[in-house]
């Protein structure tokens, strides 16, 4: 299967540290991107990272991309209380008809 | 602000009832798409639509039926609820331009069969 696996499934920080969440895939990609999920609601788009780049900036946001290993990783600078959600990271495998979500990784962040 | 949008936030239901999960967007967007997810678990995808008067269905088997007779309008019908249907069911839709762009969610509905 492509579909991606975040690492770790968990993760509790203070507020104020950083927070690195990881995914996995199998197959080449046109892109991979990273949504965010408030717990009960639907998805929000975070960043798109394409084939071609290695990192992209958003805010507080980094993003890496590494092909060769077929793995990404999320950076969360700075961490707020009002980052608690899940991450999910969503592979465009080449030649598929839509993307593949990940499993999710879920933060907290303590104030 | 994403301009998708789903009907009923919360839905509870009984058993062998049919119901029709609504889900719209302003944007022109061409490709649509219903996810099931569980509490704390993964996204599947159950159905999604290229354009008008295309369906397909996704990667895990449902029950449920989708037409689009409109660009904007994405319903998904359950002929006759289950327990086993109880689940979150989100809406998303996007541009179709050939690799997978992003997506647009919905707030989801909470479905809940008794």
């Amino acid at each position: 299967s492509q579909q991606g696996e975040e690492d770790p499934q968990a993760l509790s920080i203070q507020e104020g540290e950083n927070a690195t969440m990881n995914c996995s895939y199998k197959t080449s990609i046109n892109n991979l991107q990273w949504y965010r999920q408030n717990s009960g609601r639907g998805l929000v788009h975070l960043i798109l990272i394409r084939s071609n780049e290695r990192e992209k900036h958003s805010g507080r946001l980094r993003v890496t991309l590494d092909t060769s290993k077929k793995s990404s990783s999320l950076l969360i600078t700075a961490s707020r209380a009002a980052d608690t959600a899940s991450y999910f990271c969503a592979t465009d495998a080449t030649g598929a008809n839509n993307l593949f979500f990940g499993t999710g990784t879920r933060l907290t962040v303590i104030p | 602000e994403a301009d998708i949008y789903q009907t009923p936030r919360y839905l509870v239901i009984g058993t062998g009832k049919k119901i029709t999960l609504e889900c719209s967007q302003t944007m022109g967007h061409d490709k649509m798409y219903w996810y099931q997810q569980d509490p704390g678990m993964e996204l599947h995808l159950i159905h999604y639509s290229y354009g008008v008067n295309s369906t397909e269905k996704g990667d895990l088997s449902s029950e449920s039926t989708v037409s689009r007779i409109r660009t904007e309008h994405f319903p998904l019908t359950l002929e006759s609820a289950r327990p086993s249907h109880t689940s979150q069911y989100l809406c998303a839709s996007s541009w179709d331009r050939g690799t997978n762009e992003k997506l647009f969610f919905g707030s989801g509905t909470q479905l809940s069969v008794l």
